[in-house]
Order: structure tokens, then sequence, then C-alpha cells
């Protein structure tokens, strides 16, 4: 079946740790996107990407890196230069056409610090 | 950024009671999406409007595009409990991958 995979589920990161939460996507979308939810916020732009090798940074891109080496895949680091990571990281695609279209989401990677 | 007031921020019903739920902005927008996540999981699409003044069902979710292109609602009848969880709007105005905002969301309890 066609989706996003997000992994792991629950991730713990240590203090001054890098940590990789992984997306890929088999839906064969252009565009790729992590958001980040803490609870009562809604969904705040991390980063996006359009295409392969290029990415743009969202509305809190401090303290985070992504790539986009492959069309299907687009990892998140959360490096430890992100003071509160503690949050619910999720992952969408979508197609690029002349109008929005809509962005499918993984199912979201729980990060706690230890 | 952008924002999207979306309202209210939770709703407390009884079973079968119907729900109306809406976003508005100070900005005009040219699509208009709701989705509803559950917890633990990721949001998933249940309706998208493309059209000011378009209204679009599915099954029991009614939503509409606001004629002025700042607003849109999403209805619910007969609520049952699994339309428990938390309701997002989300506009863009097309074209490119960062257009998508998203509201706090609506998160909408049934009581017994």
């Amino acid at each position: 079946d066609g989706g996003i995979t997000q992994s792991p589920k629950y991730l713990f990161r240590k203090e001054g740790q890098n940590v990789t939460l992984s997306c890929e996507q088999n839906l064969n979308h252009d565009a790729m996107y992590w958001y980040r939810q803490d609870p009562g916020q809604g969904l705040r732009l991390i980063y996006y990407s359009q295409i392969v090798n290029d990415f743009q940074k969202g509305d809190i891109a401090e303290g985070y890196s992504v790539s986009r080496e492959k069309k299907e895949s687009f990892p998140l680091t959360v490096t430890s230069a992100q003071k509160n990571p503690t949050a619910f990281y999720l992952c969408a695609s979508s197609l690029l056409t002349g109008r929005n279209q809509p962005q499918h989401f993984g199912d979201g990677t729980r990060l706690s610090i230890l | 950024g952008q924002q999207l007031n979306q309202s209210p921020q939770s709703m407390f019903i009884q079973e079968g009671e119907d729900v109306s739920m809406n976003c508005t902005s100070s900005s005009i927008f040219n699509t208009w999406l709701w989705y509803k996540q559950d917890p633990g999981e990721g949001p998933v699409l249940l309706i998208a409007l493309y059209k000011a003044g378009e209204l679009t069902s599915n099954g029991r979710l009614t939503a509409q595009f606001g004629i002025t292109r700042k607003d849109s609602f999403l209805n619910i009848s007969a609520s049952i409990p699994s339309d428990v969880g938390i309701y997002f709007c989300a506009a863009g105005r097309g074209g490119g991958a960062d257009g998508l905002t998203f509201g706090k969301g609506t998160h909408l309890i049934i009581q017994p």
C-alpha cells in the first residue's frame, strides 16, 4: 500500500546528543515536510523540500537539519542546539501542481528527553 | 507568519448531537482543507475545498469554503463515539510547497 512511514514511533534523546527521525514515502510525491506539534499549538513547519537536493526553512528551523538525497526520503535531525526538543514530530508529503494539493501525513515520532 | 483562527478550541457534546466548527483568517486563501487527528497518530484528510462558495460532503461531514475566501466551516451530523479527536483546518494560496497554514485545532469530546 502507498503511504508515509515514520520511524521510530518513540525516541529518547540524551543531553547534547543529535538524533535522526526517518520519513519515507512511496506515493511518488514531489514535496515533503516536517512539522512539530506541541499540545494546544497546532502544527508548526520546520523544513520543507520541493525537489531532491533542495530544501527550505520553515517557521521554526533553528536546531534542526534535513537532507533530501532521494525523492522518497526526507530525514530530520534534531541537533543538540535544539534546547526544547520534546514534541510530536510529523512528516508529510504532497504533489506539486498549480493549486495546493492536500498533504498526507505519517503517524509521527514522539521525541522525549532522558 | 499567517494565522488561522479556529474555534471552538474544544467541544463537549453528547452522542447523536450535531457539531459545527469554523476557521477564519484576515487573509484570502484559495484552498481550504479539513483534517482529523486521533491520539498518537498523524492527521488524516477529511475534505478538500478549492472554490469559493463550494459545499462538499463526506458521509456525515459537510464543509464549506466561505464566499469571501477568508473562512471555512465543518459540520458533523449525528456524532458517534469514533468522531472523538482533534480537527484541524488548513489553508493555502496555491502552487508552492510552503503554502499551507494550519489552525490550532478543535478538540471534540463526546460524553456518554
